[in-house]
This record gives C-alpha cells, sequence and structure tokens, in this order.
C-alpha cells in the first residue's frame, strides 16, 4: 500500500483535458514539494513536474501541476495517443516512513 | 549525454545475495546523490535507499523494509553506485532502477536507469 494515493486509473479522448490527483499528509506533500513521472509501457520513468509546477526543459506545457494543502493534481490538456501511460506523484517525507514516497500509479488511458 | 545502466540482476533464492552495479556516465557521479527505486510486477514505484556525496560524507538511508538487509555503497572514481542486497525474500523481486538526485530539477530524480530485475525464488 503506498503512502500517497492516487486512483488506479483515468481516461479522456484525444483534445481532453484530465485530471489525476494525488492525495498525501502533513509530513510528506504538506510540508515538501511535489513531483510527478511518467513512466511509459516497458520504459523507467520520467520526471514530468519538479517543485510542484515546474517543468524540465523539453516537458510540453501540456502538462501542468498544482498543490494545496496535501494534496496535488497534474493536468494534461490536450490529450494525445503517446500520453497513455502510468503516472507517479512522488513527494520527500519527513516521517520515519523513508525519505521518499510515491502514489501508487495512476494508469492514463486514451480513447 | 547522461546514462546510467544497471548490472547485475538475476535469479537468486530466498536468502541470497546479490549486488546490483549503476554506471554512470556523462557526468560526475562525485558530485550527485543516487537513489535506488524499485518496482515489482505490475506494481508501483518504491524508494529504497540513498547514498549523498562525499561532501555529504556518503550519508545513507533506507526504506523500513530493506534496512539492516541493503547497503548501498559507491566508487566515484569508477563513476558507479552499488546496492548490495542480502537476505533477499520473494517480496524483493522486482526491477530495481538507480536514479539520480537531479543538480537543476529540485529534489527530483531526473535520469534513471533502464532497471535490472531481480528474481527471488526457490
Amino acid at each position: 500500500q503506498s503512502v500517497l494515493t492516487q486512483p488506479p486509473s483515468a481516461s479522456g479522448t484525444p483534445g481532453q483535458r484530465v485530471t489525476i490527483s494525488c492525495s498525501g499528509s502533513s509530513s510528506n506533500i504538506g510540508s515538501n514539494f511535489v513531483y510527478w513521472y511518467q513512466q511509459l509501457p516497458g520504459t523507467a520513468p520520467k520526471l514530468l513536474i519538479y517543485r510542484n509546477n515546474q517543468r524540465p526543459s523539453g516537458v510540453p506545457d501540456r502538462f501542468s501541476g498544482s498543490k494545496s494543502g496535501t494534496s496535488a493534481s497534474l493536468a494534461i490538456s490536450g490529450l494525445r495517443s503517446e500520453d497513455e501511460a502510468d503516472y507517479y506523484c512522488s513527494a520527500w517525507d519527513d516521517s520515519l516512513s523513508g525519505l521518499v514516497v510515491f502514489g501508487g500509479g495512476t494508469k492514463l488511458t486514451v480513447l | 549525454e547522461v546514462q546510467l545502466v544497471e548490472s547485475g540482476g538475476g535469479l537468486v533464492q530466498p536468502g541470497g545475495s546479490l549486488k546490483l552495479s549503476c554506471a554512470a556516465s556523462g557526468f560526475t557521479l562525485s558530485g550527485a546523490a543516487m537513489h535506488w527505486v524499485r518496482q515489482a510486477s505490475g506494481r508501483g514505484l518504491e524508494w529504497v535507499g540513498r547514498i549523498r556525496s562525499k561532501a555529504n560524507n556518503y550519508a545513507t538511508s533506507y526504506a523500513a523494509s530493506v534496512k539492516g538487509r541493503f547497503t548501498i555503497s559507491r566508487d566515484d572514481s569508477k563513476n558507479t553506485a552499488y546496492l548490495q542486497m542480502n537476505a533477499l525474500e520473494t517480496e524483493d523481486t522486482a526491477v530495481y532502477y538507480c536514479t539520480r538526485l537531479s543538480p537543476g530539477y529540485g529534489n527530483s530524480f531526473d535520469y534513471w536507469g533502464q532497471g535490472s530485475l531481480v528474481t527471488v525464488s526457490s
């Protein structure tokens, strides 16, 4: 069972906007930045969003992140077929559970 | 180009040991903190542990699930990080990724290896 809670699945049609939620606690999301990773089938994770809402170089501005209190969300606008992947939220944790915690992942299907 | 390449995975019996390597290229490992993350088949990501740089005394931290059984080390002269796994359990079966703590994108993991499969089974 993951420390951060994500919905197991999400879906949308091409061109739509979808959001993926991530819920944590005061020891992780509530007091630290949130990160999002994209994992395409059969590949290693890729950094998508850092420090709640910042995009690394090369990540399209269709991807955006936000955080409020102990929750965060990832939004993908103008959905494309190549966005079909697993998405993981992550945060550093101040408790004894470990330095870094992840969500269980959300499988995004583009219909 | 930054690259991380893991090696050393394989099949091991419960109670056995295995050592993974993570060879870095395209950057100087000595200045970076390196982390290990694992993923069981069809499951999510799980943080395993990390080793900081020489400037931070090579400090290590581990997830509760592996503490006392796993050890992370590094050889900066070889640009390589290691994950020594002892007393392996069937629950340790997973793909193990090494990843770099980003020097430019906050405390995120900006580069990941391709993963090394560890199977613990009798």
